[in-house]
């Protein structure tokens, strides 16, 4: 069984559409997170929720919308495309309150924007 | 400063060699550390975790903490060329919530 699974795992899209990536994971985990790799490879940190609370929100520009219906899923909105927002997106989930709890990562959504 | 910083490489040794990846941290408070490898096109995976100074060893890895001095290192003996990917470095930083940031990796390659 996968652990943390998104979809889709590619998404080809023009700039202005709106989008979605869905991720779920079985783990039982509390805290889930969306992280953004760009082109040279730096994974950043874009939101995090504990038990479907919004806990971290980084700088994110508000066209982006996390969501989560319940603590296994946590989905990201994306509005009005830019081609900056062309990276690979990671969900990943960890248990809260283990200090060594690591991240466990889905397989990423290739976002590319044309 | 940026908050977890390491040599981004690429860092190429020959098989069978030791290959040493480096990372420093700016939050002094930080507490957890992991080291994940990333092979092109697929998702981080966890290698090693540490939270106490000293060593660590698993297997062929053995990572390294030194708080006072604000470093953590990854040491890979008899690198194997399956082991040339991307290194991150993570911290997980002193807030009141699970908050992991990763260093920029660093490109190790295996010669065979």
């Amino acid at each position: 069984d996968t652990a943390v699974s998104q979809t889709p795992k590619y998404l080809v899209t023009q700039m202005g559409n709106d989008k979605s990536i869905k991720c779920e994971q079985n783990l039982g985990h509390d805290t889930m997170y969306w992280y953004k790799q760009d082109s040279k490879k730096f994974l950043k940190i874009m939101f995090s929720y504990n038990n479907k609370e919004l806990i971290i929100n980084e700088t994110v520009p508000n066209r982006f919308s996390p969501k989560s219906p319940d603590k296994a899923h946590l989905n990201l909105h994306i509005n009005s495309l830019e081609l900056g927002d062309s990276a690979v997106y990671f969900c990943a989930s960890s248990q809260d309150g283990v200090d060594n709890s690591p991240l466990h990562f889905g397989n990423g959504t290739r976002l590319t924007v044309t | 400063q940026k908050e977890v910083e390491q040599n981004s490489g690429p860092l190429s040794v020959p098989e069978g060699a030791i290959a040493s990846l480096n990372c420093t941290y700016s939050d002094r408070g930080s507490q957890s550390f992991f080291w994940y490898r990333q092979y092109s096109g697929k998702s981080p995976e966890l290698i090693m975790s540490i939270y106490s100074n000293g060593d660590k060893e698993d297997g062929r890895f053995t990572a390294q903490l030194n708080k006072a001095s604000q470093y953590v290192s990854l040491l890979i003996r008899d690198s194997q060329p399956s082991d040339s990917a991307t290194y991150l470095c993570a911290v997980k930083a002193r807030t009141s919530y699970d908050k992991v940031i990763f260093g920029p990796g660093t490109s190790l390659s295996v010669i065979p």
